[in-house]
């Protein structure tokens, strides 16, 4: 049981560059969502998906995208890398998307555009 | 928008003392968490709380939800080095109820 996992833990791109954050959940549970951390400002959430088939915008969507492929899968797309989207990005997984769920975390991926 | 907002941001402490940290909210809430984040690492779920004035202990860890959960306030007795990282708490609030906003965290270091 692996909890929430993502890959990759690291990465470096140069600005303009595209590139997918992977992230699965093997605890069956209906909602994911993708979170960026930056010093001093806790985690805000980027977007979110309550069920398979959903997805909607969390407080800092743009220049990022999402697709949940299945209940198990929730990718983060960023389409053009830029600078300000360097960061430590966590998946996380929920039993439902009432806040009254508590959140699991991903270990993270520590991203670094050029 | 929900804002939470926490209190101190450092927070460096004297092996075997006790602290306090503190979230405030501008809205009403509907429950509150709290997780822990050790260096490095990623955010580990500790508590919920969810009715006015509800107060859970855990060890060393007392956790208060204050009568108009507009704010609560977390409280470690003699602090240990394995107490040592960023804390946050994270509210939802109507008509949001399924996403959490989170406070910017106290980072806890511990002078042995």
């Amino acid at each position: 049981n692996a909890g929430v996992t993502q890959t990759p833990k690291f990465q470096v791109l140069k600005t303009g560059q595209s590139m997918t954050l992977q992230c699965a959940q093997d605890m069956n549970h209906n909602s994911m969502y993708w979170y960026r951390q930056d010093p001093g400002m806790g985690l805000r959430l980027i977007y979110y998906s309550a069920s398979e088939g959903t997805t909607d915008k969390g407080e800092v969507p743009n220049g990022y995208n999402v697709s949940r492929l299945n209940k198990r899968e929730f990718s983060l797309r960023l389409e053009s890398a830029a600078p300000s989207q360097t960061s430590v990005y966590f998946c996380a997984s929920s039993e439902d998307p009432a806040g009254t769920y508590e959140q699991y975390f991903g270990p993270g991926t520590r991203l670094t555009v050029t | 928008g929900q804002q939470v907002m926490q209190i101190p941001q450092y927070q460096h402490v004297q092996e075997g003392e006790d602290f306090t940290t503190y979230c405030n909210s501008s809205t009403t809430l509907s429950n509150i968490q709290w997780y822990k984040q050790r260096p490095g690492g990623h955010p580990v779920f500790l508590i919920q709380l969810v009715k006015s004035g509800e107060v859970k202990k855990q060890k060393r860890l007392t956790f208060q939800f204050g009568e108009a959960k507009k704010n609560s306030s977390l409280h470690i007795t003699a602090t240990q080095t394995t107490d040592v990282g960023t804390y946050f708490c994270a509210g939802t609030a109507p008509p949001n109820d399924y996403k959490l906003s989170f406070g910017a965290g106290t980072t806890v270091t511990v002078r042995a």
